[in-house]
């Protein structure tokens, strides 16, 4: 079965500083997706950053980019000149490539403050 | 606007009352899921439905029930709560298999005394 761990459950970054948050995964596959969604305290969750297992270059949004290394199963997300709209909880997750949907596993969520 | 809506927001029930969560989306999406999130747990699934009549186990189905009688609406049903199904809830829909976004309603915070 798949896990995904994120081992800081709480950080805090400088107003415009740079912080990188951690994922690691376990699993089999070999064709799977990635995300990093966040979750400000208006509870919504919002979709960050996506990226496919099978492409080797990393995925950018913005201020937001991942380092995804695929044998060492991590992926971890920076978010450049932090803002202060950026203090969320940051969940990553993990889903498997199937011709059907197939379930998307979350990791317990790190919880960034972004100081002024 | 295209949204996932759950209702209701807030919800304070007693043990063994039996209560629905109503989740719908206007997006015409085929797959729904239902999440809850706990402390230090992220989100776990707990039901999921591919269509119409269509759905399956999440990794916490326990005293949880859903239907999917139409495409639009999925809603979560608590049959007996408990007081460890205390608890937010999220519906989400997505449009396709693969990596796909999935779209998140604003989420259902359950209290069961």
């Amino acid at each position: 079965a798949q896990t995904v761990t994120q081992s800081q459950p709480e950080m805090s970054v400088q107003e415009a500083e740079t912080v990188t948050l951690s994922c690691t995964y376990d699993t089999s596959e070999n064709n799977y997706y990635l995300f990093w969604y966040k979750q400000p305290p208006s509870r919504q969750m919002i979709l960050v950053i996506r990226q496919e297992a099978y492409k080797q270059q990393n995925a950018t949004e913005n201020r937001f980019s991942v380092n995804f290394q695929k044998a060492a199963k991590s992926f971890s997300l920076k978010i450049s000149d932090s803002q202060l709209g950026d203090t969320a909880m940051y969940f990553c997750a993990f889903m498997k490539h199937s011709p059907s949907y197939d379930k998307v596993i979350f990791g317990p969520g790190t919880s960034l403050s972004v100081i002024p | 606007e295209a949204q996932v809506t759950q209702n209701p927001r807030y919800l304070i029930t007693v043990t063994g009352k039996k209560l629905t969560v109503t989740c719908s989306q206007n997006m015409n999406h085929e797959y729904m899921s239902w999440y809850r999130q706990d402390p230090g747990l992220g989100l776990r699934q707990i039901y999921y439905s591919m269509n119409v009549e269509v759905t399956d186990k999440g990794d916490v189905p326990e005293g949880y029930k859903v239907s999917r009688k139409e495409k639009r609406n999925f809603p979560l049903i608590l049959e007996s709560p408990s007081p460890n199904q205390t608890s937010l809830y999220f519906c989400a829909s997505s449009p396709l298999a693969g990596a796909s976004e999935q779209y998140f309603g604003p989420g259902t915070r359950l209290t069961v005394t």
